[in-house]
């Protein structure tokens, strides 16, 4: 299989905990994406990587969330002192982008997370 | 602010007929929208794109047309499979390279 892979799938935290979830996007994309989708509503943008740089970040992401995609490759999104409110499903996708020409980005399965 | 609206959540259609699922827009920067299909507890999947450029884009049986003087976008597919019953979710891409998406509709497919 070549596609997406998240890890893991489903994760039950408690309140003030901390979580790391990890993105394995297809091997030759340059790009890579987190979004966040909660019930009713369509993924919403948090950040995105050019290789390991991170290009940008959304006002989404508060000061308890970081991302890192240190090779390249796989990257991790870690969310501290987990609230209610971050309970969602964590999606992440790549592309391949080379120069000005828009490749689509295609999504893994997602990480559901519910913070008790 | 919601950019990119879907107004129907949801759209039932008897197999064989035509599926038609509507989006709107407000940013006239986007230069790329895309449709996704999703079921549940799995990710978006990529079903077919068109660029700001043209006016419609066919692939099979999804074909995405483009109004860009109206801001609007629709995809529809012929005939209509009970495989086709999803959410679809219209996207559109900023000059950022990120995705705005809709709330998504979901399409039911009566035999």
């Amino acid at each position: 299989d070549t596609g997406v892979s998240q890890d893991p799938r489903h994760k039950i935290t408690k309140r003030g905990q901390n979580v790391t979830f990890r993105c394995d996007p297809i091997s030759e994309h340059n790009r890579l994406y987190w979004y966040r989708q909660t019930l009713g509503q369509g993924p919403e943008f948090l950040t995105y990587f050019q290789n390991e740089a991170q290009l940008e970040k959304s006002r989404l992401l508060s000061d308890r969330f970081s991302a890192e995609r240190p090779k390249g490759s796989f990257s991790t999104l870690e969310i501290q002192r987990t609230e209610q409110g971050d309970s969602a499903m964590y999606l992440c996708a790549s592309s391949l982008e080379y120069g000005q020409v828009p490749y689509e980005q295609y999504f893994g399965p997602g990480t559901r997370l519910t913070v008790t | 602010d919601q950019q990119v609206k879907q107004n129907s959540p949801s759209l039932s259609v008897q197999e064989g007929r035509i599926s038609i699922l509507n989006c709107d827009y407000t940013n006239s920067m986007f230069d790329y929208f895309l449709w996704y299909k999703k079921y549940p507890a799995e990710g978006p999947t990529f079903l077919i794109s068109i660029s700001s450029i043209k006016d419609k884009n066919e692939d099979g049986r999804f074909t995405v047309f483009l109004n860009k003087s109206a801001k609007h976008l629709s995809l529809h597919i012929v005939p209509s499979q009970p495989g086709d019953s999803a959410v679809y979710f219209c996207a559109a891409r900023d000059g950022a390279q990120k995705l705005v998406f809709g709330q998504g509709t979901r399409l039911t497919i009566n035999p």
